[in-house]
């Protein structure tokens, strides 16, 4: 059983595309989260949701946007992809928001063309 | 500016060796740090997790220290094996986030 699944597993569109990454934790965990992990192995917290409210926005540009139906999923949807926004996006989960460890999902490698 | 820095992007050893990987921030003040262990193609996994008024934890062969003075935490492998090559990354807790640095890859020669 995976504990935290992401699909797809590989993304490959056109500039200016849009495209939804979709997450799910059987875990029962509170709080879901995106990274985005660059070229350069550096792993970025984008969002987190605790009890489906949003906690964390850093920064990123409003072309994305996170959705979550419910405690156990958190999808990704992206607007007008543009070449920088090429990377491994990963879903996490933690049973809280604080002092947590977190699980990973394995990742979605989106790659714009 | 804020910084976390893992020194050595890369570290070779040699089979049954203990690999040391050095951790150091600045500008930060986290609650706690945690160290993750993550292999090609795969999201990262969880080892250890430190709080600020912790010294050192263990686990199996892994050994974590936090110094909140030097602003450094040591993960420490011991008797390591080839099975233990991969990247593994420090993360600062802070403000309900984690801030993670870019990894150091442990490459255990048999």
């Amino acid at each position: 059983d995976t504990a935290v699944s992401q699909t797809p597993k590989y993304l490959v569109t056109q500039m200016g595309n849009d495209k939804s990454i979709k997450c799910e934790q059987n875990l029962g965990h509170d709080t879901m989260y995106w990274y985005k992990q660059d070229s350069k192995k550096f792993l970025k917290i984008m969002f987190s949701y605790n009890n489906k409210e949003l906690i964390i926005n850093e920064t990123v540009p409003n072309r994305f946007s996170p959705k979550s139906p419910d405690k156990a999923h958190l999808n990704l949807h992206i607007n007008s992809l543009e070449l920088g926004d090429s990377a491994v996006y990963f879903c996490a989960s933690s049973p809280d928001l604080v002092d947590q460890p977190q699980h990973f999902g394995d990742g979605t490698r989106l790659s714009i063309l | 500016s804020q910084k976390i820095e893992q020194n050595s992007e890369a570290l070779n050893i040699q089979e049954g060796k203990t690999a040391t990987l050095t951790c150091n921030y600045t500008n930060y003040s986290p609650a706690y740090l945690q160290w993750y262990r993550q292999d090609p193609g795969r999201g990262p996994v969880f080892l250890l997790l430190i709080r600020e008024n912790e010294k050192e934890k263990r686990k199996e062969r892994l050994k974590v220290t936090f110094d909140t003075t030097l602003k450094q935490s040591l993960f420490h492998i011991t008797a390591s094996q080839p099975a233990d090559s991969a990247t593994y990354l420090c993360a600062l807790g802070i403000d309900y986030k984690l801030s993670f640095g870019a990894g150091t890859t442990v490459t255990v020669r048999a």
